[in-house]
């Protein structure tokens, strides 16, 4: 079964510094990978995702994740963090369920604290 | 401009009363979805369809109904509300099922059942 594990439910940085975000998955079969962002008061917006083609994914807002098979792992980072970084980010990933349709399966969040 | 629209953000009501939270998207979309939102357990799917009139269970189903007339409009259900579904709900919908393509998301309904 697939699953998707984030590592700390808050991390704190101060602004300017590295922002990385962990996630690991599991996937009997090759996965597609997703960071969602959650600002406050919001619903999600797509930050950026992976589909199979370059393991470097670029997203918005200068964010980028990288997918290591070897690691399964799809972590998140930003070189410079700003304030208005400040929300909750989720790692999803797809994959077919036992009815083949595919469905979103979720970590259980990270909150990115930011501080000035 | 491409929206997903929940309605309303917030509701407070009592244990037993039938409610019903109304999601529509304008993106012509086949896939729509709801979720609930729990602190510490992330999104976990209540319904799923994939075209109208086709409906299925997510991975927490029991106490929530769901109906798919029209394209644009998955409405959520809740016939007797408890507390325990107290939560933050959001529905979702993309262009044909999630594979590699985006979800978009509603703004979300805050649900307090006393």
């Amino acid at each position: 079964a697939q699953s998707v594990t984030q590592l700390g439910s808050h991390v704190s940085v101060s602004e300017g510094a590295l922002v990385l975000l962990r996630c690991n998955y599991s996937s009997s079969v090759p996965p597609y990978l997703f960071w969602y962002v959650q600002y406050p008061n919001q619903g999600l917006q797509l930050l950026l995702k992976y589909t199979s083609a370059a393991t470097l994914v670029k997203g918005i807002n200068g964010f980028e994740a990288e997918f290591k098979k070897s690691e399964t792992s799809f972590h998140l980072t930003k070189p410079s963090a700003h304030m208005s970084d400040a929300a909750e980010y989720f790692c999803a990933v797809s994959a077919p369920g036992l009815d083949s349709n595919y469905q979103l399966i979720w970590g259980a969040g990270t909150k990115l604290i930011i501080k000035p | 401009e491409a929206q997903v629209t929940q309605n309303p953000r917030y509701l407070i009501t009592v244990t037993g009363k039938k409610l019903t939270v109304t999601c529509s998207q304008n993106m012509n979309h086949e896939y729509m979805s709801w979720y609930r939102q729990d602190p510490g357990l992330g999104l976990r799917q209540i319904y799923y369809s994939m075209n109208v009139e086709v409906t299925d269970k997510g991975d927490v189903p029991e106490g929530y109904k769901v109906s798919r007339k029209e394209k644009r409009n998955f409405p959520l259900i809740l016939e007797s509300p408890s507390p325990n579904q107290t939560s933050l709900y959001f529905c979702a919908s993309t262009s044909r099922g999630y594979s590699n393509t985006e979800a978009f998301f509603g703004q979300g309904t805050r649900l307090t059942v006393v």
